[in-house]
């Protein structure tokens, strides 16, 4: 099982939907989440980190998390073609320090 | 501003000429790390320094160097590079204690 899992899609949504991204890790001690986004042939760019239970919101962003399902998403409301990228869920494990595991990312595409 | 810089950019080389690839921060950050990036296996980390002369292995080790001897460097070394490190390769720093890491442009490395 991988530490850090997400699907490598492509998810596609239409312009103005809400997209969702989900991760789940393996560590049940892990307490912080990020999320980056990367668009192709660019360096990843972190848009939300969260470490308690629920929700967290920033602007369009919404970070889930739910440590007993070892389980946490990204929901982007208005999705817009601007939003097309990768998206890494990384995680920092039990023990790890400074270290953060990444998952192999999903690829959204929002089409107009 | 604040950022992460890496140099060269883009390089193609051939087999078993040495290289090194520069790395700096301007964050005053203590830790610092390198990542490659490979289809279908998202980023994973070579080596990492938590402060100045500190360093150590990450997942991902064999065939590179490190050193750290200023706060602010931190360069990748490829004694003898094999077409098997042909790659995307990132730096990224923080702070102690922080996972919040901030990632340089990325170096294309192609090895011949």
């Amino acid at each position: 099982q991988k530490e850090v899992e997400q699907n490598s899609g492509p998810l596609s949504v239409p312009e103005g939907a809400i997209a969702s991204l989900n991760c789940t890790y393996s560590d049940r001690g892990s307490q912080s989440f990020f999320w980056y986004r990367q668009y192709s042939g660019k360096s990843p760019e972190l848009i939300m980190f969260i470490y308690s239970n629920g929700d967290k919101e920033d602007g369009r962003f919404t970070a889930q998390l739910n440590k007993a399902s070892q389980y946490v998403s990204l929901l982007i409301r208005d999705s817009q073609p601007s939003d097309s990228a990768t998206y890494l869920c990384a995680v920092k494990l039990t023990g790890g320090g400074n270290k953060l595991t990444f998952g192999t990312g999903t690829q959204l595409k929002v089409e107009l | 501003e604040a950022q992460v810089t890496q140099n060269p950019r883009y390089l193609i080389t051939v087999t078993g000429k040495k290289l090194t690839v520069t790395c700096s921060q301007n964050m005053n950050h203590e830790y610092m790390s390198w990542y490659r990036q490979d289809p279908g296996l998202g980023l994973r980390q070579i080596y990492y320094s938590m402060n100045v002369e500190v360093t150590d292995k990450g997942d991902v080790p064999e065939g590179y160097k490190v050193s750290r001897k200023e706060k602010r460097n931190f360069p990748l070394i490829l004694e003898s590079p094999s077409p098997n490190q042909t790659s995307l390769y990132f730096c990224a720093s923080s702070f102690a204690g922080s996972s919040e890491q901030f990632f340089g442009p990325g170096t294309r490395l192609t090895v011949l």
